[in-house]
């Protein structure tokens, strides 16, 4: 299979604890987003990367959440500090430059709880 | 607020009638997309219309945008079954590719 894979897809961690999420995108993609989803609701817009660029992020990708895109290839997603309510749903998504552009493939997400 | 906001929030409907659900959208966008989730494949792209266009069809889906309305419609024909979940409408607004999706209609199709 080769489509958007993320990891880990569960991860439970105590309040003030930092995480990490990995995002693996469709290969030839440039186009990388992330973003939270929590019940009941559709996702929220994290950030956006084009290749190794980080083009755009969301004002609640504030001091504790940070992204990296090192290579323009894997994507990581670190949150600092955690709290109970970045519990949600993270969610990656790559999509081409050309072609169909604009549509996005997402992977499976990882679910995050902070007890 | 929501960029994006479906029309019904949900909605059951016997297998083999047609569902239709809206969407509205405040600011000016390129393009606006369909997407779909169910538990069994996460989340998956359904169908793009740019702004230049009005209508578009993919298998048993039809969607139309109306930019002078700010609002998009997704019809299903003939449902199935297998086409219970909840369906998105996201959009970037101009510029930008900060892809902004609603809360959702939650469709339940009844065999």
């Amino acid at each position: 299979d080769t489509g958007v894979s993320q990891d880990p897809r569960h991860k439970i961690t105590k309040r003030g604890q930092n995480v990490t999420f990995r995002c693996d995108p469709i290969s030839e993609h440039n186009r990388l987003y992330w973003y939270r989803q929590t019940l009941g609701q559709g996702p929220e817009f994290l950030t956006y990367f084009q290749n190794e660029a980080q083009l755009e992020k969301s004002r609640l990708l504030s001091d504790r959440f940070s992204a990296e895109r090192p290579k323009g290839s894997f994507s990581t997603l670190e949150i600092q500090r955690t709290e109970q309510g970045d519990s949600a749903m993270y969610l990656c998504a790559s999509s081409s430059i050309s072609g169909r552009a604009g549509e996005q493939y997402f992977g499976p997400g990882t679910r995050l709880t902070v007890t | 607020s929501q960029q994006g906001e479906e029309d019904p929030q949900a909605l059951s409907i016997q297998e083999g009638e047609n569902a239709t659900m809206n969407c509205s959208y405040k600011t000016s966008i390129n393009n606006l997309q369909w997407y779909r989730q169910n538990s069994g494949r996460g989340l998956v792209h359904l169908i793009l219309i740019r702004s230049n266009e009005r209508e578009k069809h993919s298998g048993r889906l039809r969607v139309t945008l109306d930019t002078s309305k700010k609002s998009s419609s997704l019809l299903i024909t003939a449902s199935r079954a297998a086409d219970t979940a909840s369906y998105f409408c996201a959009t970037p607004p101009s510029g930008t590719y900060k892809y902004i999706f609603g809360t959702g209609t939650r469709l339940k199709v009844l065999a």
